[in-house]
């Protein structure tokens, strides 16, 4: 029973460097998001995804980018990472049936750019 | 739009005493609200939500929330503190009227039990 996995959950980079974060769930949730978490803001959505091949911007989706081949992954990469994108980011999945709604979180990936 | 709203950054409350950590939210027709607790260098635990039905709703550890729609909040709380709760807690929203929109998260609240 796995449920949402993340990978790596530290990671240290450098300025301009592509760094891609993964996310795993086993549940066949047919939504998944990608949140950052910082001081002062809460946790904020960047990208969201309702299926596979289906993906939306959330509030802060530039410097960004997901696909989403397969339902249970969800991968995250920064193209070129900057300072300000040091950062928890936490992978979410939700089931949509009508009431039983409820979103679960992944252990979160703490990342750090240099 | 959606929305919502976490007026305390910081709750201190001794434990055995009674703790209350404050939300309230703003959306057009009937809300899901739901709450998460988050431990240190951990993921959000889902803790409780109201979809429907009884106004008084209780989750795990035994926190309870209350919605209440005059007053638009759904504050979360507890007989009687713990050391063990002191975390970060989350207020969530949720529009069902605008389709199967992302969850909008408060700010957080960090409660502190002093033993």
């Amino acid at each position: 029973d796995a449920g949402i996995t993340q990978s790596p959950r530290y990671k240290i980079t450098e300025t301009g460097r592509q760094v891609t974060l993964m996310c795993h769930q086993t549940w066949s949730h047919s939504y998944m998001f990608w949140y950052r978490q910082d001081l002062g803001h809460g946790l904020r959505l960047i990208y969201y995804s309702a299926a596979a091949d289906i993906t939306d911007k959330g509030e802060v989706p530039d410097g960004y980018v997901v696909s989403r081949s397969k339902t249970e992954n969800f991968p995250l990469t920064l193209e070129s990472a900057t300072r300000s994108q040091t950062s928890v980011y936490f992978c979410a999945s939700r089931l949509t049936r009508a009431g039983l709604e409820t979103q679960y979180f992944g252990p979160g990936t703490r990342l750090l750019v240099l | 739009a959606q929305s919502v709203a976490q007026p305390e950054d910081q709750v201190n409350v001794a434990e055995g005493n009674p703790l209350t950590v404050k939300c309230t939210y703003s959306v057009s027709g009937n809300p899901y609200l739901f709450w998460y607790v988050q431990y240190p260098n951990r993921g959000l635990q889902f803790l409780l939500k109201y979809i429907t039905g009884d106004n008084l709703v209780k989750g795990s550890y035994g926190f309870e929330a209350e919605f209440n729609k005059s007053q638009t909040s759904f504050h979360l709380k507890k007989p009687s503190a713990l050391v063990s709760d002191s975390a970060l807690y989350f207020c969530a929203v949720r529009d069902p009227n605008s389709g199967n929109t992302p969850l909008v998260f408060g700010k957080g609240t960090r409660l502190s039990v002093i033993a």
